[in-house]
């Protein structure tokens, strides 16, 4: 079966440090990949998606980045950080003709 | 790019049947519609989906009319655990999350 794993559980980090967020899906091959953000509260905002390797489509222009070195794989990164990246980050992936989406356990990040 | 429009919130007790309904524009033909349900800290969980007419699992019902502008997820006699968040969705490779409907169920 299918498993998704996103890491770490929770991050403080301090305004302007680095960020390095992983996901990494199993059991599937091919899976198109997302990066959402959740602020308190609010809906999920889409940040990227990635229907390949290498292949990442941005929604939001920032401060943050992704990549996806590898077919299952799908990182989160930022060079320095803000206070308003502060969030729930949640990771998902899709497969097969219906496209319903599985999310990992999520980062809580707090930029202090 | 598929956009959708739900009630904020929702208040239901114990018990009761709940109704969510979402208007899908621009929803694409080959489009299916997909419901979610989100608690506090975790992601959101897969309910339900549909293309059209009605799908029933063991936690749900979807309800999609023939012009497919609209559906109506289903939860027959709620619990306190049901309280959480709902979405719904279309949408091919860019999912475009709303608000969300914040169900509350009370005792």
């Amino acid at each position: 079966s299918q498993t998704i794993h996103q890491w770490p559980a929770t991050l403080v980090q301090p305004v302007g440090s680095p960020l390095s967020l992983e996901c990494t899906v199993e059991g599937t091959s091919n899976p198109n990949l997302y990066w959402y953000r959740q602020a308190a509260g609010r809906g999920l905002q889409l940040l990227f998606y990635s229907v390949g390797i290498g292949q990442i489509s941005s929604e939001v222009p920032q401060n943050l980045s992704a990549s996806r070195p590898q077919d299952r794989q799908f990182i989160l990164s930022s060079k320095k950080l803000l206070l308003s990246d502060s969030g729930f980050y949640l990771c998902a992936w899709t497969g097969g003709t219906k496209n319903i989406q599985y999310f990992g356990a999520g980062t809580r990040l707090s930029v202090l | 790019l598929a956009k959708t429009t739900q009630p904020i919130s929702m208040d239901s007790y114990e018990g009761q049947e709940v109704n969510i309904t979402c208007s899908h524009n621009n929803i694409a033909t080959n489009d299916y519609i997909t419901w979610y349900q989100q608690f506090p800290s975790q992601g959101p969980r897969f309910i339900i989906q549909g293309y059209k007419t009605k799908v029933t699992n063991e936690v749900a019902s979807l309800f999609i009319p023939a012009d497919r502008k609209s559906s109506t997820l289903s939860l027959p006699r709620v619990s306190l655990s049901d309280t959480a968040v709902y979405y719904c969705l279309s949408g091919t490779y860019k999912y475009i999350f709303g608000t969300g409907t914040r169900l509350k169920v009370l005792a």
